[in-house]
């Protein structure tokens, strides 16, 4: 059973431009969650997401920011008009339910803005 | 913020047990204690989780006090691979991530 998937793992982005970042969850995982570690620092909680429905998106940013969880393929996290604050490691997580359940996390895809 | 609060470091030599203390002292009846770790920067991996009773696998053993407010994560014997933060979390859905400790195993 293939664990979660992220990519592409690196990404070089210049300010202004959009940043796609895609999330396979592990088979059988309908809960998708989105995290950001910024240098030198902890992992801070983004969005959760089920197939087609933002459960909590309390922790992103409220511009140039959004994410998708398709009844079809991966969850994506979209970052519009990038900066270089935005420069971080953006880790997808899955679960197969809620409470009760452990989260298995990606590899991450670290973002760099030039 | 997190519910939770660790010591920032703590050392432990190869092959002792690691014993990693956390506090949460307002945690709910529903809540889960969560244990995670992060090895250098990779993508954080599951240790163990528990409600009320201790909970033990092949990793490491959790001990939660009666009432709730602490536990202990335990590494039984600890190798230079186990060098990582350490992150104790309370919740239900979304892992709130505090500072964590830092683990260093050390020959």
């Amino acid at each position: 059973n293939a664990g979660v998937m992220q990519n592409p793992r690196h990404l070089v982005r210049r300010r202004g431009q959009e940043a796609r970042l895609r999330c396979s969850p592990m088979k059988g995982h309908s809960h998708v969650y989105w995290y950001r570690q910024l240098p030198e620092e902890g992992l801070k909680f983004m969005v959760y997401l089920q197939k087609e429905n933002i459960i909590d998106e309390s922790g992103m940013p409220k511009e140039r920011f959004s994410a998708e969880f398709p009844k079809e393929g991966p969850s994506i996290l979209r970052i519009q008009q990038v900066v270089r604050g935005d420069s971080a490691a953006y880790f997808c997580a899955s679960s197969p339910g809620l409470a009760d359940y452990e989260q298995y996390f990606g590899p991450g895809t670290r973002l760099t803005v030039t | 913020d997190a519910k939770t609060t660790q010591p920032p470091s703590m050392d432990c030599a190869e092959g002792r047990a690691a014993n990693l203390p956390c506090n949460h002292s307002t945690i709910s009846g529903n809540e889960y204690v969560y244990w995670y770790r992060q090895i250098h920067s990779q993508g954080p991996q599951y240790i163990i989780h528990g409600l009320k009773n201790n909970e033990t696998n092949e990793m490491a053993s959790l001990i939660i006090t009666e009432d709730r407010k602490s536990s202990t994560l335990i590494l039984p014997h600890a190798t230079l691979r186990d060098t990582a933060v350490y992150y104790c979390i309370v919740d239900t859905d979304k892992l709130i991530f505090g500072t964590g400790t830092r683990l260093q195993v050390f020959p």
